[in-house]
């Protein structure tokens, strides 16, 4: 099985809050990721946390870790069309090179 | 946007067929990487180098070969095409230059379709 997990689809109504959630398996990941995919285009790297951090903001996005249940989460505030497109949350495990993904969240905006 | 470039964009091949796709950073970054997109499956890592001439495998990289013989291009090469091997591929860069510094950049995409 996948060893990041994501729910595959969110539904939000434009100008509310979106909160994406992440799992992952490894406590020895350093680092934890959002990236966001536009359709038919690369992944754009949104944010990133270290993990000794709990919280991380920037600008509209917040993210939160919780190290003990392995859980992380991305808030989007004030939802926007602009933010419809898939979130992909990725890990970097200790001593890797490479992130493990996530299977990716479609998030979807209702006006 | 970093500058990372991968050429073709598209290709379509016969089984059997080698393939190889090129990744071209302007960045100077010293790492480098291959990875593909499947629906379903996110994204898998396929190789990796962390210098010239350096590399090592990833998660999926049976069917796979790459080279790095300067810092601003990785190369990807199939061998031998496979239907299995229809994907997008995307690659990434990265300069971890401290303990608080570790992005990842990823390119366009190139999308292979294997007949």
């Amino acid at each position: 099985g996948e060893d990041v997990e994501q729910s595959l689809f969110l539904s939000v109504r434009e100008g509310d809050s979106s909160v994406i959630n992440c799992t992952y398996t490894d406590s020895s990941s350093t680092y934890l990721y959002w990236y966001k995919q536009e359709p038919g285009a690369g992944l754009q790297l949104l944010t990133y946390i270290f993990s000794n951090m709990d919280m991380k903001q920037d600008q509209r996005l917040t993210v939160l870790l919780n190290k003990k249940d392995k859980h992380l989460s991305l808030r989007i505030a004030d939802t926007q069309t602009g933010d419809s497109a898939i979130y992909f949350c990725a890990e970097r495990r200790g001593g890797a090179d490479g992130l493990t993904f996530g299977k990716g969240t479609h998030l979807i905006i209702q006006p | 946007d970093a500058g990372i470039t991968q050429s073709p964009r598209h290709k379509v091949t016969e089984t059997g067929t080698p393939v190889t796709l090129r990744c071209h950073q302007t960045e100077n970054h010293r790492y480098m990487y291959w990875y593909r997109q499947d629906p379903g499956h996110g994204l898998r890592l396929i190789h990796y180098s962390y210098g010239v001439k350096d590399t090592d495998k990833g998660e999926v990289s049976d069917g796979y070969s790459v080279s790095r013989s300067k810092t601003e291009d990785f190369l990807l090469t199939l061998e031998s095409a496979t239907s299995s091997q229809t994907s997008v591929y995307f690659c990434a860069i990265s300069d971890v230059s401290g303990i608080d510094r570790d992005e990842q950049f990823f390119g366009p995409g190139t999308r292979l379709t294997v007949l």
